[in-house]
């Protein structure tokens, strides 16, 4: 179990281009959760993944950002035609989903810094 | 929708002395679950402590404790013995017990701790 890990860790790009995040869950964790992190402030949920199913998705999550976890182990996120105000950082969760809690263990983020 | 509110944007506390952090959170659900998080400077974010709202009997991790009064919505974590390790942000975060599995999560309270 080498935990939750999510490539790269920091990404600095220019304002309408396209980037992509990688996150590598907890083997087993059939749960993947994305989640976007601005300065000072808790993170908020974008999207969920159960298997390779997208079954949630925030009303945060604009027609630029897309997510997919096709074989349901990795997920990437992508954000097309980046703005300025998408920098943050973008944090990366799985979880089990079994048992009441089904807590949710996080990767270290990748932090994006749009130009 | 569901809030968390953390109403304390830093406390500091002596090293081996008691801290609380306070969080209150809106709901209409009467199940529900509730996460105290560590995020360390420039470290991934870690459960601290979970407390399922079904249970009277507070939550308890070593030297980590909440106080669950769920008439008044109040879910606040106790630190006693506190040391330089446990210097963070401190969000507190909130689940529904249903299919929405993503967690709400306060803005955070920094917490320093001083030698």
């Amino acid at each position: 179990d080498t935990g939750v890990s999510q490539n790269p860790r920091h990404k600095i790009t220019k304002r309408g281009q396209n980037v992509t995040f990688r996150c590598d869950p907890i083997s087993e964790h059939n749960r993947l959760y994305w989640y976007r992190q601005t300065l000072g402030q808790g993170p908020e949920f974008l999207t969920y993944f159960q298997n390779e199913a997208q079954l949630e998705k925030s009303r945060l999550l604009s027609d630029r950002f897309s997510a997919e976890r096709p074989k349901g182990s990795f997920s990437t996120l992508e954000i097309q035609r980046t703005e300025q105000g998408d920098s943050a950082m973008y944090l990366c969760a799985s979880s089990w989903g079994q048992g009441a809690t089904d807590t949710q263990y996080f990767g270290p983020g990748t932090r994006l810094t749009v130009l | 929708a569901q809030t968390v509110t953390q109403s304390q944007p830093e406390m500091s506390v002596q090293e081996a002395e008691t801290v609380t952090l306070s969080c209150t959170y809106d709901t209409s659900e009467s199940d529900y679950y509730l996460f105290w998080y560590k995020q360390p400077p420039s470290r991934q974010m870690i459960l601290v402590i979970r407390q399922e709202a079904y249970k009277q009997q507070n939550a308890t991790e070593n030297r980590f404790s909440v106080n669950f009064q769920k008439a008044a919505k109040s879910f606040s974590l106790k630190i006693s013995d506190s040391q330089l390790g446990d210097a963070a942000m401190y969000f507190c975060a909130y689940r529904s017990p249903g299919s929405a599995r993503q967690l709400t999560f306060g803005s955070g309270t920094q917490l320093t701790v001083l030698p």
